[in-house]
């Protein structure tokens, strides 16, 4: 099993239309999650943290099932902006800070 | 400075010369990382600084890869005798603790 797995899409959804990203992880141990966004020829940034309790800032949503080692990303009304690839980030657990990325799952959101 | 100064921002170099990539982290945070991302791939880890621990070197290709880390700040990735396969986006980030990174816009690399 990968350490870190999503779907690589690419997803192609019109405006305003609500998509969900998928994401499974191998270290029991990780402690830590987060969602990254990279646009072409971008470095990543911070989507968000990922908590137990789930989370959610403005159209994202944020899960995380700890039993099944799953993380989930939701975008409501989704904008032209959103366009992107979306990657699953988990720590190694402990005192390691080391984050392991997934792939990414491709976004491209259509006018 | 505020983010995560990379530089150069593009590096062409021919096969066989060495080059060095540097970082500089943000101020105050304790933990710095190499990464590497070739086209439409994923990020690679290479090697992670924390503290005064020994660096995290599990992730490098080679031997001829090496990198340091200067008084806790500015790190530099060498590459020695460098090879087409090489060519990649090299990323470097930092962290306070286990936060999140914050990526500097990376020293793109290409072996002619």
């Amino acid at each position: 099993r990968k350490e870190v797995e999503q779907d690589p899409g690419p997803f192609n959804v019109p405006e305003g239309a609500t998509v969900a990203f998928n994401c499974t992880y191998s270290n029991s141990a990780s402690q830590s999650f987060f969602w990254y966004r990279q646009d072409c020829r971008k470095e990543p940034k911070l989507l968000m943290s990922v908590y137990s309790s789930g989370n959610e800032d403005g159209r994202f949503t944020a899960q995380l099932n700890r039993a099944s080692q799953y993380i989930s990303l939701l975008i409501r009304d989704s904008k032209l902006s959103d366009s992107a690839t979306y990657l699953c980030v988990v720590n190694q657990g402990g005192s390691n800070y080391k984050l392991t990325f997934g792939k990414g799952t491709l976004l491209t959101v259509n006018p | 400075g505020a983010g995560v100064s990379q530089s150069p921002s593009n590096k062409v170099t021919e096969k066989g010369k060495d080059v060095e990539l540097r970082c500089d982290p943000i101020s105050g945070h304790t933990a710095l990382y190499w990464y590497r991302q070739s086209l439409g791939q994923g990020l690679e880890f290479l090697i992670y600084f924390q503290g005064n621990s020994a660096p995290d070197k599990s992730g490098l290709p080679s031997d001829r890869f090496s990198a340091e880390r200067t008084g806790g700040s500015v790190s530099t990735l060498t590459i020695q005798r460098t090879q087409q396969e090489d060519s990649a986006v090299y990323l470097c980030a930092s962290s306070l603790a286990a936060s999140g990174y914050t990526f500097g816009s990376g020293t793109r690399l290409t072996v002619v």
